[in-house]
């Protein structure tokens, strides 16, 4: 049972490219985060979504896109990476409310150079 | 604005000392406070839910308790392997955000 799946666990990018992280999560979970975890700032949510087809904005969206075309796997896209987009991105999924336990992938670690 | 304050920072044990970490938070109706351990490198890991202030749950050597303003997570007689930073957070009943504090680093040095 591999839970919530993040891909790739390391990437370094030069400013103004762009990528995608991949979210994938095998609990039939309804709901799906992405957070950035920076030194001293503790965790902070990007985007989440409530369901299959939609997306919301969380504390820190800008510079980021989302997509949920499947239930099963939530994208975290950057147009065009900026220094301070260096960070850890996890990305979580809770059953069917925000009252439920999130559960967490192992994480993405970013450096834009 | 929710806001949540862990304390301290940083702790370090002797294996066997107890101690307790503090979690303080001003939500606008609490939907429930949850506790996570993190490992190096690793995601945070569930460890309780608390909805209602005198609720506690217990895991192991860990037991955490809420009130009104605040959460305790007590470590009883810690193992080295009980190392890790724990982070608390917070939900509101309005929205569907999770508010977390800085988290406590803890060592326990054997």
């Amino acid at each position: 049972n591999a839970g919530v799946t993040q891909t790739p666990k390391f990437r370094v990018l030069k400013t103004g490219q762009s990528m995608t992280l991949l979210c994938a999560q095998d609990m039939n979970h309804e709901y799906m985060y992405w957070y950035r975890q920076d030194p001293g700032m503790g965790l902070r949510l990007i985007h989440y979504s409530v369901g299959e087809g939609t997306t919301a904005k969380g504390e820190v969206p800008d510079g980021y896109n989302v997509s949920r075309l499947k239930k099963q796997n939530f994208l975290l896209g950057l147009e065009s990476a900026a220094p301070s987009q260096t960070s850890v991105y996890f990305c979580a999924s809770s059953t069917d409310s925000i009252g439920q336990p999130q559960h967490f992938g192992d994480g993405t670690r970013l450096s834009i150079l | 604005e929710d806001q949540v304050t862990q304390s301290p920072e940083a702790l370090r044990l002797q294996e066997g000392e107890s101690s307790s970490l503090n979690c303080s938070y001003t939500v606008s109706g609490l939907r429930g406070l949850f506790w996570y351990r993190q490992d190096p490198g690793k995601g945070p890991e569930f460890l309780f839910t608390l909805y209602s202030a005198g609720e506690e749950k217990e895991k192991e050597r860990l037991k955490a308790t809420l009130t009104k303003k605040e959460s305790f997570l007590h470590i009883t007689a810690p193992k080295p392997e009980d190392s890790a930073t724990y982070l608390c957070a917070v939900a509101n009943n309005a929205g569907n955000m999770l508010t977390f504090g800085g988290g406590t680093r803890l060592m326990v040095k054997p």
